[in-house]
């Protein structure tokens, strides 16, 4: 079976704070994804990977940078955490085997204070 | 561009009828269709897709979906619905086969089962 792995599902922080959420997978894929769900605005994509140290923006880059130095990683980054950016963040990825599906980690819950 | 509507926000079912679940697309090529389910409190999980071949998909859990071309939707089925089907679905559209391709998401159909 795929296997996303969020690290973090509950965080709390601060208005200022920098902000890393980490996902790693362990299927050998290429291909790596960061949405944010919110109510009524479905899912939208922040930032994806289609190779190491490789990134393309998403639909709403701004606020947000990412890191993909191993294959296996990939590291979204709040420099500067903002209220309104609490929200659910999904890592996803997708490639070799599973073809043209992407995969879903657990997901993880940011709130801003 | 692609998109991807879903145009009822919550669907109610009594349990053993059957159900549907809505979705339209739009791309300019040819369309890779994805259904996935994200239960409370979880990520989205992968139930069924839409490459080429077959217009009736079967997927997991007892779902299946119709892909019709001239209509432009992929809609999501059931023959008999459980309770603990209840969640939230979402319909997706990639454009491309390749998985680095942007894939588009509806804003999701909470399904109600009521026993």
């Amino acid at each position: 079976d795929v296997k996303v792995t969020q690290s973090s599902r509950y965080l709390v922080k601060r208005t200022g704070e920098k902000v890393f959420l980490e996902c790693v997978q362990d299927m050998d894929h290429e291909n790596m994804f960061w949405y944010r769900q919110d109510p009524g605005l479905g899912l939208r994509l922040i930032y994806f990977s289609y190779d190491v140290k490789m990134k393309e923006k998403g639909d709403i880059p701004e606020g947000y940078s990412v890191s993909r130095e191993k294959k296996e990683r990939f590291s979204l980054i709040l420099e500067s955490a903002s209220t309104n950016q609490t929200s659910m963040y999904l890592c996803a990825s997708g490639g070799g085997d599973s073809g043209n599906t992407i995969y879903f980690g657990e997901g993880s819950w940011l709130t801003v204070v | 561009a692609q998109s991807v509507a879903q145009p009822e926000d919550q669907v109610n079912v009594a349990e053993g009828n059957p159900l549907t679940v809505k979705c339209t697309y739009s791309v300019s090529g040819n369309p890779y269709l994805f259904w996935y389910v994200q239960y409370p409190n979880r990520g989205l999980q992968f139930l069924l897709k839409y490459i080429t071949g077959d217009n009736l998909v079967k997927g997991s859990y007892g779902f299946e979906a119709e892909f019709n071309k001239s209509q432009t939707s992929f809609h999501l089925k059931k023959p008999s619905a459980l309770v603990s089907d209840s969640a939230l679905y979402f319909c997706a559209v990639r454009e491309g086969y390749s998985s680095a391709s942007k894939i588009i998401f509806g804003s999701g159909t909470r399904l109600s089962i009521r026993p």
